[in-house]
């Protein structure tokens, strides 16, 4: 089956520490990945997606994600971390068994950036 | 929130009555997503629609309806058979590489 694992439910960082929240996912084929940020009480924005090509991808607001293949893992990083960083952010991969272009989420990650 | 508009922000209902929420989007997006977020559970898809005048089930489609009569727009009915409709209500549209989100509906049913 599909799906996408957030192990961590929430990361802890100091502002302009390096950050890391982690993703793994599990699907067939080549998969197309993304990350979402979700502010409180608004909808997900866009941060960054992997479709084909370099491994290192580079988003909105700094951030960037590392996939590897051989680990099946898109991690979100960012070299500097800031307070207003501090929101859910989600992963996710496109499901590829059929053409409906559906996401398949993961349950999120909490950042808290702390002054 | 990008072209996507969902309203209202926040809807208050009695247990046992129909809602409707709301979304357009001017994106010219042919499909859009009907999501459900509650607290430390990501992301539920409810309905989906790829193009006009069809929609599929989505993974927690019992007690919803929705309909697409325009491209601009994806109506969600949260009926008085979903157990448990209490919920941050999101809708989406894009296509084959990402999706955009609207803001958000909060749904209280007391």
């Amino acid at each position: 089956a599909q799906s996408v694992a957030q192990p961590e439910d929430q990361v802890n960082v100091a502002e302009g520490n390096p950050l890391t929240v982690k993703c793994t996912y599990s699907v067939s084929g080549n998969p197309y990945l993304f990350w979402y940020v979700q502010y409180p009480n608004r909808g997900l924005q866009f941060l960054l997606k992997y479709i084909t090509g370099d491994n290192l991808v580079k988003g909105s607001y700094g951030f960037e994600a590392e996939f590897n293949k051989s680990q099946t893992s898109f991690h979100l990083k960012k070299p500097s971390a800031l307070v207003s960083d501090s929101a859910l952010y989600f992963c996710a991969v496109r499901d590829m068994v059929d053409s409906s272009y559906k996401l398949i989420f993961g349950s999120g990650t909490r950042l808290l950036v702390r002054p | 929130d990008g072209g996507i508009t969902q309203s209202p922000k926040y809807l208050f209902r009695k247990e046992g009555q129909n809602v409707t929420l709301s979304c357009e989007q001017n994106l010219n997006h042919d499909a859009m997503y009907w999501y459900r977020q509650d607290p430390g559970q990501g992301l539920r898809l409810i309905y989906y629609s790829q193009i006009v005048n069809d929609f599929q089930k989505g993974d927690i489609a019992e007690g919803y309806s929705v309909s697409r009569e325009k491209k601009e727009s994806f109506p969600l009915t949260v009926t008085s058979a979903q157990k448990n409709p209490t919920a941050f209500y999101l809708c989406a549209s894009g296509g084959i590489y990402e999706q955009y989100f609207g803001p958000g509906t909060r749904l209280t049913v007391t």
